[in-house]
């Protein structure tokens, strides 16, 4: 049972480059969320789909824009990459009651 | 402003003794509770959650107290173990009030290093 795989698990752009990171979850959950870590800093949320073909914003969207491609999928992509934006992702999943969700491995980013 | 407070960056705590990690929350729609543990370079795994109508839940040498009143509560393990070192994030939700698909609120975590 793989749960929430995301690819790629890491990843080095350039300021101004674009790129999509993937997320699926195999436990038919209906809720989906991509957070940021950033050092010192707890999980803030980007982006959450509370169920398939929804998507809302979350604390810390911009720049930022998602896909609920499927009930199993949810990506997350980066129009024009800034050094800001260079942190941990992680893709989690959940049903809507309880809350309890299930983290990915998580992409460490690095935008030059 | 930070909804959920984990006051403490960091805590050592020796082979066998009781670990107590903290927080603190703000948001009084906040209903459902949770702890999460992460290790490096890996995502955060659910190790015990509480809802607001407790004020005690346990799962064998984890125990969560939760002080609606004080909007605290905290995470005991005993004994704790040389495992148990890692950062431990505390995590809130609005889960009976509706809110409960919008995600987790977190705190900044506490890093929790067990000492031989």
């Amino acid at each position: 049972n793989a749960g929430v795989t995301q690819t790629p698990k890491f990843q080095v752009l350039k300021t101004g480059q674009s790129m999509t990171l993937q997320c699926a979850q195999d436990m038919n959950h209906n809720s989906m969320y991509w957070y940021r870590q950033d050092p010192g800093m707890g999980l803030r949320l980007i982006y959450y789909s509370a169920s398939e073909g929804t998507t809302d914003k979350g604390e810390v969207p911009n720049g930022y824009n998602v896909s609920r491609l499927n009930k199993r999928e949810f990506s997350l992509r980066l129009e024009s990459a800034a050094p800001s934006q260079t942190s941990v992702y992680f893709c989690a999943s959940s049903e809507r009651q309880p809350t309890e969700a299930f983290f990915g491995q998580g992409t460490r980013l690095t935008v030059v | 402003d930070q909804q959920v407070k984990q006051n403490s960056p960091s805590l050592s705590v020796q082979e066998g003794r009781i670990s107590i990690l903290n927080c603190d929350y703000t948001n009084s729609m906040f209903d459902y509770f949770l702890w999460y543990k992460k290790y490096p370079a890996e995502g955060p795994t659910f190790l015990i959650s509480i809802s607001s109508i407790k004020d005690k839940n346990e799962d064998g040498r984890f125990t969560v107290f939760l002080n609606k009143s004080a909007k605290h509560l905290s995470l005991h393990i005993v004994p704790s173990q040389p495992g148990d070192s890692a950062v431990y994030f505390c995590a809130a939700s609005a889960v009976y009030s509706g809110g409960g698909a919008d995600g987790l609120t977190f705190g900044k975590g506490t890093h929790l290093i067990i000492q031989p």
